[in-house]
């Protein structure tokens, strides 16, 4: 059966310090995988998705991620944290073995940034 | 471009009632697919359309539907709202092949007293 696990449930950080949110998956087949970003009260942003090739993926706001097969992890990263990166990020795997646009998504982890 | 627009934003329904929906997707995306979202049930998948057909379905009673026009706007209903029907309900666009990235509108909040 397909799943994502976060965690995580809540991280703090400093600003100006670095950040990985840790993300595993379960998924039969050749997974797409996904990091959104969800402010409050507002719906889900893209920061970056791997479909295939390089397994290292850049997104925006200086995110990047790196798919480990062999660890079934897609964990993200930021090497300096802004205060305004704080919200939740929800992991999520799909691909064809769940459907054409099925996410199943992780519980999320909320970020916390302090000055 | 616009991304994708939900309406209404915010609403309050009685238990009972029904309720419906309204999204219209990044325009050319044809792919259009619903998810709820509760603190206690995190984000789950309800249902996707394409092309006016229903494609692919998650696991959610009959009392939610569907349905997608010509112009690839979706609508969500909710039939005889009980009061762990109140979510946040998203909706998302995407071009029509698996793999595409999935574009999520804001989402309308619904409150069920």
């Amino acid at each position: 059966a397909q799943s994502v696990t976060q965690p995580d449930i809540h991280i703090t950080v400093s600003e100006g310090a670095s950040l990985e949110l840790r993300c595993n998956y379960s998924y039969g087949a050749t997974p797409y995988l996904f990091w959104y970003v969800q402010s409050p009260g507002q719906g889900l942003q893209l920061l970056l998705k791997y479909f295939s090739g390089d397994t290292l993926v850049q997104g925006i706001k200086g995110f990047e991620a790196e798919f480990k097969r062999s660890q079934s992890s897609f964990n993200l990263r930021k090497p300096s944290v802004h205060w305004s990166d704080a919200a939740e990020y929800f992991c999520a795997v799909g691909g064809t073995q769940t459907g054409a646009n099925n996410l199943f998504f992780g519980t999320g982890t909320r970020l916390t940034v302090i000055p | 471009k616009a991304g994708v627009t939900q309406t209404p934003r915010y609403l309050i329904k009685t238990r009972g009632q029904q309720v419906t929906l309204s999204c219209s997707p990044i325009s050319g995306h044809r792919s259009v697919s619903w998810y709820q979202q509760t603190p206690g049930q995190g984000l789950q998948f309800l249902f996707e359309y394409f092309s006016e057909t229903q494609r692919n379905k998650g696991n959610f009673p009959g009392r939610f539907s569907g349905r997608q026009f010509s112009n690839s706007r979706s609508e969500m209903n909710v039939s005889t709202l009980e009061l762990g029907d109140s979510a946040l309900y998203l909706c998302a666009s995407s071009l029509e092949a698996v793999g595409n990235t999935i574009y999520f509108g804001e989402g309308s909040w619904l409150t069920v007293v």
